[in-house]
């Protein structure tokens, strides 16, 4: 799977903490991309990043930032857990070129927030 | 906004019958890619479609562009359990084709 990890894949937390997860890749790809999904909403874009240091939001930004400062770590954090922020995340990379695009996804991480 | 919409959302068929999902989307796409999401699992990339009217096939699998590039079909032949799953039907948009346009997909289950 293009050689990608998320950690934690599991995380329990309380309402109002600071959450970072953590999205690695061993191959360099330069787009990078978090989702959550939840039931009946399918994928949902968080954030993303098509190279170190430069990202861009997605459509469920609010409440999330992002940072890559080297090309094989994408983080996300959440920087006042809440309630519906309870979800899978997960991480993808893009490696295809010209018009194909291509993603592949981390295992993903199950967080609750209580 | 993009939006790409599927149905049926959910399916049952018996194992060996087929089974169809379709995929429309609300603007042309530079694009169409199909992605399988077995049941506590991540999503896996199947195939992507970028030519007007393009059939691609793997195995049981027969994959098809529309010619106006804003629709797309999955057909499975002979359903197995092992088809089980969720499939997605992410789009491109044209001119940004690096971010996916996601739908809810189709849950597929197989009775044996």
């Amino acid at each position: 799977d293009a050689g990608i990890t998320q950690s934690p894949r599991h995380k329990v937390t309380e309402t109002g903490t600071p959450v970072t997860l953590r999205c690695h890749q061993t191959e360099n790809h330069r787009y990078m991309y978090w989702y959550r999904q939840d039931p009946g909403h399918g994928l949902r874009l968080i954030h993303y990043s098509y190279g170190v240091k430069d990202t861009d939001k997605g459509e469920v930004s609010d409440g999330y930032s992002v940072s890559r400062s080297k090309t094989e770590d994408f983080l996300l954090t959440l920087e006042s857990a809440t309630s519906s922020q309870t979800s899978v995340y997960f991480c993808a990379i893009s490696r295809g070129g010209g018009d194909y695009n291509e993603q592949f996804f981390g295992p993903g991480t199950r967080l609750t927030v209580l | 906004g993009q939006q790409v919409m599927q149905i049926p959302q959910y399916q049952h068929v018996q194992e060996g019958e087929d089974f169809t999902t379709y995929c429309n989307s609300s603007t042309t796409l530079s694009n169409i890619q199909w992605y399988k999401q077995r049941p506590g699992g991540h999503p896996v990339f199947l195939i992507q479609l970028v030519k007007s009217g393009e059939v691609k096939k793997q195995k049981r699998l027969t994959f098809q562009f529309g010619e106006a590039k804003k629709n797309s079909s999955l057909h499975i032949t002979a359903t197995q359990t092992t088809d089980v799953g969720t499939y997605f039907c992410p789009g491109g948009g044209a001119g940004n084709n690096r971010k996916l346009i996601w739908g809810l997909g189709t849950s597929l289950a197989v009775n044996p």
